[in-house]
């Protein structure tokens, strides 16, 4: 099945430090999702983007919806410990049961 | 959080027994779905259901049968297990067309 390119795939930062993280595609998709996933728990809902262009933030995370539709970027400024996670992109395309396709994950380390 | 609870949350069986995982929600909405989250494959749809009684098959439906005889709850079965089918299961939900959709916090089987 069709999977989002996700990168980088893993990183480890210092506290304060900012992040970013993209997710690419070779389809179009009308809305994109960013979740984090903490170990042993299920994938929790940051932010979601619905028209191309579209800057949205949550607290210290910004997200950006790509204007070719194909591509979507995280941003986590000042990292606190808690950001510690794997970040998962998704795309949806809008329909009857609302396919969602989900990036690899980018696992974070916040080093203290 | 959105109400959805699955169980069990861990489980270990044998290689040819069958076992079923339950998805129960509280938010009285129309799609539930079962996901298969595997190292390096993220997470991948198994099947999902549009309403009660209807289902369809997702793209790593193999192996795996639903049902859903009323709107809160999705029944997972594996009719005969195997090794390939160790992983972590999440259901999701979401409304009416167009909502993004929120996980449970995922039941991890070990098929030996």
């Amino acid at each position: 099945g069709q999977q989002l390119n996700q990168s980088p795939q893993s990183m480890f930062i210092q506290e304060g430090e900012d992040v970013s993280m993209n997710c690419t595609s070779s389809s179009i998709f009308n809305t994109w999702l960013w979740y984090k996933q903490e170990p042993g728990e299920g994938p929790v809902l940051l932010i979601a983007l619905y028209k191309a262009g579209e800057l949205t933030s949550n607290g210290r995370l910004t997200a950006q919806f790509g204007i070719t539709r194909k591509d979507s970027f995280l941003n986590i400024s000042a990292s606190i410990p808690s950001d510690v996670g794997i970040y998962f992109c998704a795309g949806q395309l809008s329909g009857g049961y609302q396919k969602v396709t989900f990036g690899t994950g980018t696992k974070l380390q916040v080093i203290p | 959080d959105a109400g959805i609870t699955q169980s069990p949350r861990h489980k270990v069986t044998e290689t040819g027994t069958p076992v079923t995982l339950r998805c129960h929600q509280t938010e009285n909405h129309r799609y539930m779905y079962w996901y298969r989250q595997d190292p390096g494959h993220g997470l991948r749809l198994i099947h999902y259901s549009y309403g009660v009684k209807d289902t369809d098959k997702g793209e790593v439906s193999d192996g795996y049968s639903v049902s859903r005889s009323k709107t809160e709850d999705f029944l997972l079965t594996l009719e005969s297990a195997t090794s390939s089918q160790t992983s972590v299961y999440f259901c999701a939900i979401s409304g009416s067309s167009g909502e993004t959709q929120y996980f449970g916090p995922g039941t991890r089987l070990l098929v030996l």
